[in-house]
């Protein structure tokens, strides 16, 4: 299947500031979207999903934005807290035989 | 409701043995996916199972395979382990196939060490 790449490998924001984290996707035959947060030693934990009939979803501090035209995918986190340092990950189904596809992720580090 | 288990959770064995893992979805659930993690790599879907019937496979060796039982378990098996094949193994569960787009939700892998 065709890849899900991100953007950046590493994003260090300050406690408390709004983060953005951004993938690009490269199937358009893709129409449901997920992030997921990876913590050291663990499983992907599922954070938010997205089809494509919405260009925006919201959660609990966590936005996911789609941008079709571009083939954009970000994750907004605001007011980060240290427990949201980890490796973020942008999946994407596209109701094919591949599974999920995963883009690399990127590892977002709290500073104090 | 529980989540995800896999067992074991870390597994060391040496090059030319197999390995067989084991991974419980989340009740209810009848779509288990297999994922390999590397840093090199990533994570790659190794094959899907739904009502005991392998729906999909990824572009991995025939020494890669799995099974899955009528509760919905599901074991993967390597044999002849070449140095490579250590990874995190992860499964996922979902309540419908894959194909459905539902979510995915992860256990919490298991560490294969290849020496």
């Amino acid at each position: 299947g065709e890849s899900v790449g991100l953007h950046l490998p590493t994003l260090s924001v300050q406690e408390g500031d709004n983060s953005i984290i951004n993938c690009a996707y490269s199937n358009s035959a893709s129409d449901y979207f997920i992030w997921y947060k990876q913590e050291s030693g663990k499983g992907p934990q599922f954070i938010i999903d997205i089809r494509s009939n919405m260009d925006k979803r919201q959660g609990q501090r966590v936005t996911v934005l789609l941008n079709k035209t571009v083939k954009h995918l970000s994750l907004q986190i605001a007011a980060t807290q240290p427990g949201d340092s980890a490796v973020y990950f942008c999946a994407e189904n596209g109701g094919g035989a591949d599974g999920l596809t995963f883009g690399k992720g990127t590892h977002l580090i709290i500073q104090p | 409701k529980a989540g995800v288990t896999q067992t074991p959770r870390y597994l060391i064995k040496t090059r030319g043995q197999q390995v067989t893992l084991s991974c419980s979805p989340i009740s209810g659930h009848r779509s288990v996916s297999w994922y390999q993690q590397t840093p090199g790599q990533g994570l790659q879907f190794l094959f899907e199972y739904f009502s005991e019937t392998q729906r999909n496979k990824g572009n991995f060796p025939g020494r890669f395979s799995g099974r899955q039982f009528s509760n919905s378990r599901s074991e993967m098996n390597v044999s002849t382990l070449e140095l490579g094949d250590s990874a995190l193994y992860l499964c996922a569960s979902s309540p419908v196939a894959a194909s459905y787009q539902e979510t995915q939700y992860f256990g919490p892998g298991t560490r294969l060490l290849v020496l």
